[in-house]
């Protein structure tokens, strides 16, 4: 099965920029999606085909995909941006795959 | 606009089943598919199968197989997850989420319901 590997945590001070990884064995081959999740909030949908931002969501969000590693990365970091973070893929032998997620501190 | 809302929170005993409810507006229903998702406090984000609102097509996760069942009324726009033979560790919020229409589809989940807690417990 497709396994997506995540950093549990990541820590950045205001103003900042804070990157989260994902890891998957040839994930560049793949289409990555990111969600952003709030406590006591569903999911919403941050970062899609690796780097296609919603409407809504602040050009300060972006991503990136090569090789075996996908990156969200938030720039000017803001208090509202602590959350859980969440990257996704579809695999032909697993189905849909979520990493295991990171929370994002803002310190 | 698009909304999936949920119905409320169960608690069910270990072995009974629990059928979860997901009514889509704002959108053409079976121009899509909906997903569910589960989350077990604390716990990360776990694909639980698909149904195309279009066919009633389905795709099961693995370790679900047997005890899931997925279906669509399109006459209300509603999705619906029945699981069964539940155990402690069903424990979860269970999201229905909006998707591609068709299998194999690498469409996000752009929409998710505002997801229903249930609690298994004797």
């Amino acid at each position: 099965s497709y396994v997506l590997t995540q950093p549990p945590s990541v820590s950045v001070a205001p103003g900042k920029t804070a990157r989260i990884t994902c890891g998957g064995n040839n994930i560049g081959s793949k289409s990555v999606h990111w969600y952003q999740q709030k406590p006591g909030q569903a999911p919403v949908l941050v970062i899609y085909y690796d780097s296609d931002r919603p409407s809504g969501i602040p050009e300060r969000f972006s991503g990136s995909n090569s090789g075996n590693t996908a990156t969200l990365t938030i720039s000017r970091v803001e208090a509202g941006d602590e959350a859980d973070y969440y990257c996704q893929v579809w695999d032909s032998s697993s189905d849909w795959v979520f990493g295991g997620g990171t929370k994002l501190t803002v310190l | 606009q698009v909304q999936l809302v949920q119905s409320g929170a169960e608690v069910k005993k270990p072995g009974a089943s629990v059928k979860v409810s997901c009514k889509a507006s704002g959108y053409t229903f079976t121009s899509y598919g909906i997903s569910w998702v589960r989350q077990a406090p604390g716990q990360g984000l776990e694909w639980m199968g698909w149904i195309s609102a279009y066919n009633g097509n389905t795709n099961y996760a693995q370790k679900l197989q047997g005890r899931v069942t997925m279906t669509t009324d399109t006459s209300t726009s509603t999705a619906y997850m029945e699981l069964r033979s539940l155990r402690s560790d069903d424990t979860a919020v269970y999201y229905c989420a909006r998707g591609a229409q068709l299998l194999y589809n690498e469409r996000p989940f752009d929409y998710w319901g505002q997801g229903t807690l249930v609690t298994v417990s004797s």
